[in-house]
């Protein structure tokens, strides 16, 4: 595809809700990010994919939060028992892996208001 | 691990005039530095560059340098434009991970 997909774009749900968000990366991209964005805040790095590789799952914040890769396709984000602190724009990344560091190219986020 | 420090956090230029923005990090392995812009509500965006074997790097308007011994890197816009103001984000990538700065909030005043 031309970029990183994300959906949806906005999800408005009640605390206490599971919510999932959607990430398709760039193809052939090995490298899948993801990072919370709270309002008027930078980028907190959430959990990194390279590949079949394990995940690098140290910066979720609470057990409420998974993802799952399938090989080098689609992510999910999955948040349980949402609270209102969840609130926030998740943003996707994903980026080749060569011989040296290659940048991230983001999606435009998903928007998440827990009510 | 790395920890990435950003300043200014909110910047105000008159158009025409130069913004900077400096970041330090911490961990002398990190070799590579993006720059990121995210005007609001959009994704950030890859504006520039700089890998640890290059001292400096500069793109129309925009410049990046590097400084390896005191661990920190610059970014420079010149002749700022309205256009400009946005968010704007260092990183550092050690291996395939990327530490981000908390962002410079520019503006430019027309």
């Amino acid at each position: 595809g031309a970029g990183v997909s994300q959906s949806p774009s906005n999800k408005v749900t009640e605390k206490g809700k599971d919510v999932e968000l959607r990430c398709d990366p760039i193809s052939g991209h090995t490298a899948l990010y993801w990072y919370r964005q709270r309002l008027g805040q930078g980028l907190e790095f959430l959990i990194y994919f390279q590949g079949n590789s394990a995940p690098d799952k140290s910066g979720l914040p609470s057990d409420r939060f998974s993802a799952e890769r399938t090989g080098e396709s689609v992510s999910t984000l999955t948040i349980q028992r949402t609270q209102q602190e969840d609130s926030a724009v998740y943003l996707c990344a994903s980026s080749t892996i060569g011989t040296s560091n290659q940048p991230q190219h983001f999606g435009d986020g998903t928007r998440l208001s827990i009510l | 691990g790395e920890n990435v420090e950003q300043h200014p956090s909110t910047l105000s230029v008159q158009e025409g005039d130069s913004a900077v923005i400096k970041c330090t990090y911490s961990d002398s392995a990190s070799n590579y530095f993006p720059w990121y812009k995210q005007e609001l509500g959009k994704r950030p965006q890859l504006i520039i560059d700089i890998r640890s074997n290059v001292g400096e790097k500069k793109d129309q308007r925009i410049a990046v340098t590097l400084n390896k011994t005191a661990k920190h890197f610059s970014l420079h816009i010149t002749e700022t434009q309205p256009e400009d103001s946005a968010v704007y984000f260092c990183a550092a990538s050690l291996g395939n991970q990327f530490y981000f700065g908390t962002g410079t909030s520019l503006t430019v005043i027309p």
